[in-house]
């Protein structure tokens, strides 16, 4: 199965909260991101964590680890039209190689 | 700072020619470099892991043949396409660490590469 989960898809009206959710499997994963990738372009960090870290807010954005169930999640506050796009959630399992990405998770912001 | 380009930003290839891609760090040196491949509406998956000054390493399933892999110096790493198909036809993404000035892990992705095999 994949090593890092995510729902596809999710639909919110706009001003309301979003929801992204993640599950993965290395227990040892150092760092854990979240890229958003609008349609056609590259992909855009939006925020990671430590994962000695439980919460990371910035802004409109609220990044929750839970290692024991390793379950993160990200909120996006004020959800708005702008914030269509596919999120990534990814990890590290060690320092200096490569991201493992989850499927993504496609968000529809409607007006 | 932190920015990676990488040329062309789409090509379109006849079946049986190669395409080169290049990927660049502008404005900080990277040992390693990271290629992946992206199907429409999929994730991205690692093909290879490029190291300056030596052989790619690469995952499981991709030809290093047909994927050819060159890192020739700190800011430049190029991926082949030889002999392309139109199953090659995808998007590919390059990443890259700033492995002299930060210790952290982020990575700097470039724009993607739109390869279309006809």
């Amino acid at each position: 199965g994949e090593d890092v989960e995510q729902s596809l898809f999710l639909s919110v009206r706009e001003g309301d909260s979003s929801v992204i959710n993640c599950t993965y499997t290395d227990s040892s994963s150092t760092y854990l991101y979240w890229y958003k990738q609008e349609p056609g372009a590259g992909l855009q960090l939006l925020t990671y964590i430590f994962s000695n870290m439980d919460m990371k807010q910035d802004q409109r954005l609220t990044v929750l680890l839970n290692k024991k169930d390793k379950h993160l999640s990200l909120r996006i506050a004020d959800t708005q039209t702008g914030d269509s796009a596919i999120y990534f959630c990814a990890e590290i399992r060690q320092a200096g190689t490569a991201l493992i990405f989850g499927k993504g998770t496609t968000l529809s912001v409607s007006s | 700072g932190a920015v990676v380009s990488q040329h062309p930003s789409w090509v379109i290839c006849k079946s049986g020619t190669s395409v080169k891609i290049e990927c660049r760090s502008l404005d900080f040196q990277a040992t390693t470099m990271f290629w992946y491949r992206q199907f429409p509406k999929q994730s991205l998956m690692l093909m290879a892991t490029s190291n300056e000054g030596s052989k790619a390493t690469y995952e499981q399933g991709v030809e290093k043949d047909k994927f050819l892999i060159n890192h020739a110096s700190l800011t430049l790493s190029t991926l082949t396409v030889t002999s392309a198909h139109p199953e090659d036809s995808s998007f590919y993404i390059c990443s890259a660490r700033d492995s002299v000035t930060r210790f952290d892990d982020e990575q700097f992705f470039g724009p993607g590469t739109r390869l279309t095999v006809l």
